[in-house]
């Protein structure tokens, strides 16, 4: 079985600061991983995806993520956090053998002036 | 292109009512899903359905059900509605062909109170 767990269910940050959304999974099979962002009253948007492919995942809007395979994370980063970033963020995990994701419980992320 | 829409956008329904939650999409993935979101405990799966004419139950799929009849329509069916079931409920759709990597799309979401 796999499972996801999100350390974290509010971060605050300053405008302009770091951004760090911590993710961990568990899965009996190499993963594919996921980070899903929901703004309010919205449905989820992709935000980037590991494909075993290179570790270090640039997506959009200045996010990346960094899967670590011996640490079992897939920490997603932002240098300069900005306002418009405010929202919820899903990590989540597929594994190869089927095309179902498993959620983590979500971090809503505060961006404060 | 619309990509994925769901009806209604809420709904306040009463104990022991049918209710069917309608999702549609336009880019002709093969694979759908229902999902229900609900504080703390993220996304989780209800049921799924890789092609038409087949389904699939997920994570949490007991009082709920779906069916595929062509490639475009997945609609939820909640044949007697409980107040545990009160969620969000989130459509979503991929082009599953065969790679791991395929990404779903989510439609916007029917928020679903049970009173």
């Amino acid at each position: 079985a796999q499972s996801v767990t999100q350390l974290g269910s509010h971060v605050s940050v300053s405008e302009g600061a770091l951004v760090l959304l911590r993710c961990n999974y568990s899965s009996s099979v190499p993963p594919y991983l996921f980070w899903y962002v929901q703004y309010p009253n919205q449905g989820l948007q992709l935000l980037l995806k590991y494909t075993s492919a290179a570790t270090l995942v640039k997506g959009i809007n200045g996010f990346e993520a960094e899967f670590k395979k011996s640490e079992t994370s897939f920490h997603l980063t932002k240098p300069s956090a900005h306002m418009s970033d405010a929202a919820e963020y899903f990590c989540a995990v597929r594994n190869n053998a089927g095309n179902m994701l498993t959620f983590g419980g979500g971090t809503r992320l505060m961006v404060k002036p | 292109i619309a990509g994925i829409t769901q009806a209604p956008t809420s709904q306040i329904l009463a104990a022991g009512r049918r209710m069917t939650l309608r999702c549609t999409q336009d880019m002709r993935h093969n694979a759908m899903y229902w999902y229900r979101q609900d504080l703390g405990l993220g996304l989780r799966l209800i049921h799924y359905s890789n092609t038409a004419g087949t389904t699939g139950k997920g994570e949490v799929p007991d009082g709920y059900s779906v069916s595929r009849a062509n490639t475009d329509d997945f609609p939820l069916t909640l044949a007697s509605a409980v107040p545990s079931q009160t969620s969000v409920y989130f459509c979503a759709s991929s082009d599953s062909t065969g790679s791991s990597t395929d990404t779903q799309y989510f439609g916007p979401g029917t928020r679903l109170t049970v009173l």
